[in-house]
């Protein structure tokens, strides 16, 4: 019963490189998303998909870039990494939009450091 | 502009003790909202929800109270246990919007003996 797992589960990355979080999920979901946490902020959206073949920005989308070619994987990918990205990183699925009653399930997420 | 408001970053209970952790939102368009649960190195998990169609609901040690009017929402555990020490979320979201959760940052819950 893996649930939502992603990879890496820690990553250093040197400032202006580029890299990929990957986020696959068994549940059969609709709905994806992908979150930063940092200090004092909670937890922010950054991008988030309804299905295969579509994504949405969240509230923090800027930099970031993401796909959801099949409807298990959520990729989020970073082009140039700049050190305000440093944060931890949550991938969640859930079977509806989370609006509608329905709970998200969150993966175990990835410690990201940019210097 | 923070929409989901949890003012206390900690909060220290003892044992046996009610755990009470608040939250504030400003948006009157959610109607709908949860508490997640998190474990330094996990991801966070799913406590309880509630709907702004009621003012209560419980499960178990966990109820939840809303106060639209105030636009405030608690989280009562009672008894508190050892095993409740963690970070607790408040969340937040409107059906006009349905995929956007809006999380608090979150109340450090820690039970001492």
């Amino acid at each position: 019963n893996a649930g939502v797992t992603q990879t890496p589960k820690f990553r250093v990355l040197k400032t202006g490189q580029s890299m990929t979080l990957l986020c696959a999920q068994d549940m059969n979901h609709e709905y994806m998303y992908w979150y930063r946490q940092d200090p004092g902020m909670g937890l922010r959206l950054i991008h988030y998909s309804v299905g295969e073949g579509t994504t949405a920005k969240g509230e923090v989308p800027d930099g970031y870039n993401v796909s959801r070619l099949k409807k298990q994987n959520f990729l989020l990918g970073l082009e140039s990494a700049a050190p305000s990205q440093t944060s931890v990183y949550f991938c969640a699925s859930s079977n509806t939009g989370q609006g509608a009653n329905t709970e998200a399930f969150f993966g175990q997420g990835t410690r990201l450091t940019v210097v | 502009d923070q929409q989901v408001k949890q003012n206390s970053p900690s909060l220290s209970v003892q044992e046996g003790r009610i755990s009470i952790l608040n939250c504030d939102y400003t948006n009157s368009m959610f109607d709908y909202f949860l508490w997640y649960k998190k474990y330094p190195a996990e991801g966070p998990t799913f406590l309880i929800s509630i709907s702004s169609i009621k003012d209560k609901n419980e499960d178990g040690r966990f109820t939840v109270f809303l106060n639209k009017s105030a636009k405030h929402l608690s989280l009562h555990i009672v008894p508190s246990q050892p095993g409740d020490s963690a970070v607790y979320f408040c969340a937040a979201s409107a059906r006009s919007s349905a995929s956007k959760i809006i999380f608090g940052s979150g109340t450090r819950l820690s039970i001492r003996p």
